[in-house]
């Protein structure tokens, strides 16, 4: 699938600090960029998402910016607690180019960050 | 895990044997999908359907199949040409190709 880059790979704050991940993409194409927060041992939880006809979103801690010049995205968690600790994924819609020459969308992750959020 | 079920939870399978993993949605899901993770890996594409009796493969689509005969019902089968199967694998559906996706809990892989 077409590349998403994901910075930084692990992140650690203490309690009340602000986390910015950050992820840039290269399909000029891509429209939608949702951020998933995975657990040990889970499956990855949506915890917010951004298409590209607005630039940033909000949902109490959590927002996502959005610059589709600069093909980049961010997720800002304010005010962390213990409990945001978790890998978070960022993934980029976009056309999966198959080995057969077909082509289909599909979201393209990157490797995600791990969070610790110390006490 | 937003109606996303998957079976069983862990699997153990021996070297030379074929292994199918479960996922099925009550979401009236168009699309599904099928991924693999690794340790420290991004989620990897195996195979995807949009619609019932179709389906196209991802990125590391060699040693694995899939059928779509029910809309809710998705499984992979893990054959024994897959040389690494060890592996954390999820499952995701959604209403249309390019919107949200909802991932089932998860299936982890051990080939003993």
């Amino acid at each position: 699938g077409e590349n998403v880059e994901q910075h930084p790979s692990t992140l650690s704050v203490q309690e009340g600090d602000s986390a910015v991940i950050k992820c840039t993409y290269s399909d000029s194409a891509s429209n939608y960029f949702p951020w998933y927060k995975q657990e040990l041992g889970k499956g990855p939880q949506l915890i917010i998402d951004i298409r590209s006809n607005v630039g940033e979103k909000k949902d109490q801690r959590i927002a996502v910016t959005l610059n589709k010049t600069a093909k980049h995205f961010s997720l800002h968690i304010t005010e962390t607690q213990p409990e945001d600790s978790a890998v978070y994924f960022c993934a980029a819609d976009g056309i999966v180019r198959l080995p057969n020459s077909n082509s289909g969308y599909a979201l393209n992750f990157g490797k995600g960050t791990s969070l610790l959020v110390t006490p | 895990d937003g109606g996303i079920t998957q079976s069983p939870k862990y699997l153990f399978r021996k070297e030379g044997q074929n292994v199918t993993l479960s996922c099925e949605q009550n979401l009236n899901h168009d699309a599904m999908y099928w991924y693999r993770q690794d340790p420290g890996q991004g989620l990897r594409l195996i195979y995807y359907s949009q619609i019932v009796n179709d389906f196209q493969k991802g990125d590391i689509a060699e040693g694995y199949s899939v059928s779509r005969e029910k809309k809710e019902s998705f499984p992979l089968t893990v054959t024994s040409a897959q040389k690494n199967p060890t592996a954390f694998y999820l499952c995701a559906s959604t209403t249309t190709s390019t919107d949200t996706q909802y991932f089932g809990p998860g299936t982890r892989l051990t080939v003993l």
